[in-house]
């Protein structure tokens, strides 16, 4: 347990579907983040949440949207979404947004059909 | 090109064996972080280096920041099955604050009793 909880673990949903990812830290940590892991390839930095103001956006599709009502809780809404969007989607939290250590949930494994 | 490489991509030792995997830039590493995670769950904090010539140990694992501060190496000494899993670099590419990180593909490793 590392203070960064993520649920669903695993979620399968259609093209059509409209889900949302929920993760939940306990570590007073003021800085949020959204990443995808894919197969083979780094991990991709999604989104990223300084105070629960939004301040980072990868050109990520907009059937992807974040959601941070406070610092310990950070939500991933999921709409119309293709199949290569099947990934493994992480949460971290960090003291500060930047370059220090990031604490990783345990992810949630998400496979469109 | 990715912005960091790992290699080997996969390595498969014999327990008792040591291995190096290494973390390659072709920018100045400004901070480097080492994480392993097991197949399908989230990153586990190993070691961060931020100074030339930094080494770090943590029980069997080593890691050191070489003085141009451009690469990195993890080694293990005397592998046992419980280091079996995905070894990912992280790193500060800039220098600035509020910088994200970014990761490398990650080191598969596979320990044989």
């Amino acid at each position: 347990e590392t203070g960064v909880t993520q649920t669903p673990r695993h979620l399968v949903m259609g093209m059509t579907n409209k889900k949302s990812l929920k993760c939940e830290q306990h570590l007073g940590h003021n800085a949020m983040y959204w990443y995808k892991q894919s197969a083979k390839k780094p991990l991709e930095l999604m989104f990223v949440y300084n105070f629960k103001e939004q301040t980072e956006n990868n050109s990520v599709p907009s059937r992807f949207s974040p959601e941070c009502p406070n610092s310990s809780h950070l939500f991933l809404h999921l709409h119309t979404l293709q199949p290569e969007d099947s990934a493994l989607y992480l949460c971290a939290s960090s003291q500060v947004s930047g370059a220090n250590v990031l604490t990783f949930g345990a992810g949630s494994r998400l496979t469109v059909l | 090109s990715q912005e960091l490489e790992q290699s080997p991509q996969s390595l498969i030792v014999q327990e008792g064996k040591n291995l190096t995997i290494n973390c390659t830039s072709s920018k100045t590493l400004y901070g480097l972080y080492w994480y392993k995670q097991k197949y399908g769950e989230g990153l586990i904090f190993l070691m961060m280096l931020q100074k030339g010539g930094e080494e770090k140990s943590h029980e069997k694992i080593t890691a050191k920041l070489d003085e141009k501060k451009q690469q990195s190496s993890l080694h293990i000494t005397a592998s046992q099955p419980s280091h079996a899993g995905i070894y990912l670099c992280g790193a500060d590419l800039s220098g600035e604050y509020g910088n994200k990180l970014v990761f490398g593909a990650g080191t598969i490793l596979r320990v044989k009793s």
